[in-house]
């Protein structure tokens, strides 16, 4: 496993469709992270899950995005109905989280590029 | 105001030269910080990571200072490959990172 994986790299959709982005993390990484960057801006916070639950979600993440990790493996994320507002990177981070709290190993992925025509 | 703000540059320096990137954060309860660098379209890495007695690597040196909470970062002997994108980056809580805006370099021969 060489690292965190991300699928698509580019994505160019028209306004109004659906997209759904794919994240592989690093094989022994129980977290997986969702960060969106715009361009000039650093990345921002999404969502983020410890296995197959997730713990917390940005209130940036409006009622068009949904995201899974079905099997505490690989993650989705979708966008519902797509606004050109919607054009950013969107990274995918992974880290294997502790019980003493530790947090090791953040690595982000390449991203994907969204951009709505 | 913004939980970490940098100022956005870009800075020009001519290779050798030493730049300092400020970063202030708002909650004074954070206790480790880090320097992410970010090429151009592609992904973060992490720079360096600071803690209280600050850190050194190399020609980086990264400082934090909580009186004032403000996290800085000296890039000595600036090399053409250190061009990028800096970005400062507090703990969320929870495992999440809220990075600053990013602070733009660029080496010239």
């Amino acid at each position: 496993d060489t690292g965190v994986s991300q699928n698509p790299r580019h994505k160019i959709t028209k306004r109004g469709q659906n997209v759904t982005f794919r994240c592989d993390p690093i094989s022994e990484h129980n977290r997986l992270y969702w960060y969106r960057q715009t361009l000039g801006q650093g990345p921002e916070f999404l969502t983020y899950f410890q296995n197959e639950a997730q713990l917390e979600k940005s209130r940036l993440l409006s009622d068009r995005f949904s995201a899974e990790r079905p099997k505490g493996s690989f993650s989705t994320l979708e966008i519902q109905r797509t606004e050109q507002g919607d054009s950013a990177m969107y990274l995918c981070a992974s880290s294997l989280w502790g019980t003493g709290g530790q947090e090791y190993g953040y690595t982000f992925g390449s991203g994907t590029r969204l951009t709505v025509v | 105001r913004k939980e970490v703000e940098q100022d956005p540059g870009p800075f020009n320096v001519p290779e050798g030269a030493t730049v300092a990137f400020n970063c202030t954060y708002s909650n004074s309860a954070s206790q480790s910080f880090f320097w992410y660098r970010q090429d151009c379209r592609k992904e973060p890495k992490l720079l360096m990571s600071v803690y209280s007695s600050g850190n050194e690597d190399g020609r980086f040196t990264a400082q934090l200072n909580r009186a004032s909470q403000y996290i800085s970062l000296l890039i000595r002997d600036s090399k053409l490959s250190d061009s990028a994108t800096y970005l400062c980056v507090a703990p969320g809580g929870g495992g999440k990172l809220i990075f600053g805006q990013g602070t733009e370099l660029s080496v010239k021969p």
